[in-house]
C-alpha cells in the first residue's frame, strides 16, 4: 500500500519570499502524484499533478513541483508567495492502474506574513 | 455551475443517532468518494464508487454505509453515531481515469456528542 508523508505541519514565511513544501511517498510501484490546496472553510482544489513525462510540473497560481523518483519525493515550490497563498496544502498519491485509492498526506499549513 | 453539492453543511448528533450526509454531482462523473478530514491526519477515504450499483470500502469504512443508485447521488449513512465520527466530511468526484482531477464539495462538519 502507498503512503504519503508531509514533513512540515506548518510553514511560516514572509510575503514575496520563496517557499518549499516537502512531500515524500512510499510505494513499490509506479505512482501518480498530486498537490491540492484547501482555503479556509472550502473543499480542496487541484494545484498540479504528475502522471508521467517531464519531472517538473507547473500548476496554477505560480506553483510548481518536481518528481524525484530516486528520493521518492514530490516537493512543491513557489518563488514568491502572496498573502492569498495562505492555506493548507495536501500531497496525495495513487498507484497507477491499480485501483481507486487516493492517499493524502497530513497537510502543511502555509502561513504567509506581511 | 454547481459541481459537487453536499448537505447539510453542519450537523450535531447525539451518540447512537443515525443520519445521512447527501452528495450530488452534476458533471456526469462515474467515480465518487467520501473522505473524512481530521487535524494532522489529512483526508482518509471512507468509501468510493466507480458507477451506479458499485461501491467499495476505503481506508476507514467502519461505522459508515453507502449506496449508489444513480450516477448523480452518493449518500453516506451513519447508522449509530459515535463521538469518534466527529469530523469534517468531504464528497469528491472525478471522471474516468485515475489521473483525473478530484472535484470536492465544500464539506459537512459533523459533531457527535
Amino acid at each position: 500500500a502507498q503512503s504519503v508523508t508531509q514533513l512540515d505541519s506548518q510553514v511560516p514565511v514572509f510575503e514575496e519570499a520563496p517557499v518549499e513544501l516537502r512531500c515524500n511517498y512510499s510505494s513499490s510501484v509506479s505512482v501518480y502524484l498530486f498537490w491540492y490546496v484547501q482555503y479556509p472553510n472550502q473543499g480542496l482544489q487541484l494545484l498540479l499533478k504528475y502522471l508521467s513525462g517531464s519531472t517538473l510540473v507547473k500548476g496554477i497560481n505560480g506553483f510548481e513541483a518536481e518528481f524525484n523518483k530516486s528520493q521518492t519525493s514530490f516537493h512543491l515550490r513557489k518563488p514568491s508567495v502572496h498573502i492569498s497563498d495562505t492555506a493548507e496544502y495536501f500531497c496525495a498519491v495513487t498507484i497507477n492502474n491499480a485501483g481507486n485509492m487516493l492517499t493524502f498526506g497530513g497537510g502543511t499549513r502555509l502561513m504567509v506574513k506581511p | 455551475n454547481a459541481g459537487v453539492t453536499q448537505t447539510p453543511k453542519f450537523q450535531v448528533l447525539k451518540t447512537g443517532q443515525s443520519m445521512t450526509l447527501q452528495c450530488a454531482q452534476d458533471m456526469n462523473h462515474e467515480y465518487m468518494s467520501w473522505y473524512r478530514q481530521d487535524p494532522g491526519m489529512g483526508l482518509r477515504l471512507i468509501h468510493y464508487s466507480v458507477g451506479a450499483g458499485i461501491t467499495d470500502q476505503g481506508e476507514v469504512p467502519n461505522g459508515y454505509n453507502v449506496s449508489r443508485s444513480t450516477t448523480e447521488d452518493f449518500p453516506l449513512r451513519l447508522l449509530s453515531a459515535a463521538p469518534s465520527q466527529t469530523s469534517v466530511y468531504f464528497c469528491a468526484s472525478r471522471g474516468t481515469g485515475q489521473g483525473g482531477e478530484l472535484f470536492f464539495g465544500e464539506g459537512s462538519r459533523l459533531t457527535v456528542l
